[in-house]
């Protein structure tokens, strides 16, 4: 029933340990977003993707990498992950102009 | 001029009552309205959303009114619920080049007391 489904839910690397986090959607929707929401915080928008073309947010750090496959997969690789990485990171879609649905979220804990 | 400013941060609402959620934007180009509740552990989910031609609109508990000229909306929940209890947060969008884009108020912790 799932429709945006992210793995895996908790995530723990050790500091400068690259780390690859997973997002599969069964919607078929041409865009697909990654989000850092940090604790008690908004979610921030880190990049996106429409299709194959890639859209990073200007201050997305380096660090951050994102890639798609295909339509129904996208990764977000932390190259050199940091103790101010250790976030709850969001994958969403959208078919419809605004309407995003959001997966459950990975928490990734840097130790 | 991106932001989108909530509040409050935090609400406590007896058992019943109306919970009000307040939003303000400066971007004229944002086009669409959701409102995301979030609990905790989970990703947000889409609870309801206006366009900027309506004033509001009601789903169920929940209701969105929406004043243009003033760049304000807000979120009733009538009949507050321990089940409401979460954070939620409005965010705005505008059409950025090929996709949407949401940006988010900073969010208001509701709690729903017996």
């Amino acid at each position: 029933d799932a429709m945006v489904i992210q793995n895996p839910r908790y995530q723990v690397t050790q500091f400068g340990k690259p780390v690859t986090l997973s997002c599969s959607q069964t919607l078929n929707h041409n865009v697909m977003y990654w989000y850092q929401q940090k604790s008690s915080q908004a979610p921030k928008l880190l990049f996106h993707y429409y299709d194959k073309d890639f859209n990073n947010e200007a201050d997305t750090p380096d660090n951050f990498q994102s890639r798609r496959p295909n339509t129904s997969f996208c990764f977000l690789d932390i190259r050199s992950p940091g103790l101010g990485d250790a976030a709850m990171y969001l994958c969403a879609t959208s078919g419809t102009v605004g309407k995003l649905f959001f997966g459950s979220g990975t928490q990734l804990s840097v130790l | 001029q991106q932001q989108v400013k909530q509040s409050p941060q935090s609400l406590i609402v007896q058992k019943g009552g109306i919970s009000i959620i307040n939003c303000a934007y400066e971007n004229t180009a944002f086009d669409y309205f959701p409102w995301y509740q979030q609990f905790p552990g989970k990703g947000p989910a889409l609870l309801i959303a206006i366009r900027p031609d309506v004033s509001e609109k009601k789903e169920g508990r929940f209701t969105i009114s929406f004043n243009k000229s003033a760049k304000q909306f807000s979120l009733h929940i009538m009949d507050s619920q321990p089940g409401d209890s979460a954070t939620y947060f409005c965010a705005a969008s505008s059409r950025g080049g090929t996709a949407s884009k949401l940006t988010f108020g900073t969010g208001t912790r509701l709690q729903v007391t017996l």
